[in-house]
């Protein structure tokens, strides 16, 4: 069964950092790019960042760029989000997905980050 | 503002039809195919539809998507209640290089 389980959420305050895990099993990991999606409170999914197999190319969307870094880990079949200067509007459900033939096909259930003084 | 444009709700009664839009541009549906994921609050999103429309294996067939030109649709047949659910299309844009998703259609079964 494919299982992708994220954590590392948490409150913070506004400028502190935080690390986002995501643990994959059931499928071999070193064969998909990953992706972090993220929801904010009443609001829709909007696309973070992404990483390909090996690490080579990797994606952000504008309003994190120079804040968050992804990264992976193929021997631990996990993939970060390296979160920095965390703003109040990064309040949010983190999720991680996989790619598979252009879409995120599976989904982890998410983990909570709160940017709050 | 999402840069793909979805309605923002829909609604049909049992066993009707109804229709989910997505527009887009050239940059994105334009050029790249289009997937579409269902949510319910608090569960992980779900795959219904990739490569404009594709069904993942175990996706009923009542689910069906299409693209034409910048936009793209999701049709559900046979609607039942348990498909009330928040919709959303995504594809990749060449422009800003990265995913895109639209802001979302809450259906409603009535």
């Amino acid at each position: 069964e494919v299982q992708l389980v994220e954590s590392g959420g948490d409150l913070v305050q506004p400028g502190r950092s935080l690390r986002l895990s995501c643990a994959a099993s059931g499928f071999k990991f070193d064969d998909f790019a990953m992706h972090w999606v993220r929801q904010a409170p009443g609001k829709g999914l909007e696309w973070v960042s992404g990483i390909n197999w090996n690490s080579g190319r990797i994606g952000y969307a504008d309003f994190v760029k120079g804040r968050f870094t992804i990264s992976r880990d193929n021997a631990k079949n996990s993939l970060y989000l390296q979160m920095n200067n965390l703003r109040s509007d990064d309040t949010a459900f983190y999720f991680c997905a996989s790619l598979w033939a252009g879409a995120l096909y599976y989904w982890g259930q998410g983990t909570l980050v709160t940017v709050s003084p | 503002q999402s840069v793909l444009t979805q309605p923002p709700s829909a609604s049909g009664t049992p066993g009707q039809r109804v229709t989910i839009s997505c527009s887009g541009s050239r940059s994105n549906i334009g050029s790249n195919s289009v997937s579409w994921y269902q949510h319910l609050p608090g569960a992980a999103p779900k795959l219904l539809i990739h490569t404009n429309n594709q069904r993942p294996s175990g996706v009923p067939d009542r689910f069906t998507g299409s693209k034409s030109g910048t936009a793209g649709s999701l049709a559900i047949s046979g609607l039942q209640s348990v498909d009330e659910a928040n919709y959303y299309c995504a594809s990749w844009d060449d422009s800003l290089g990265g995913l895109v998703f639209g802001g979302g259609t809450k259906l409603t079964v009535l």
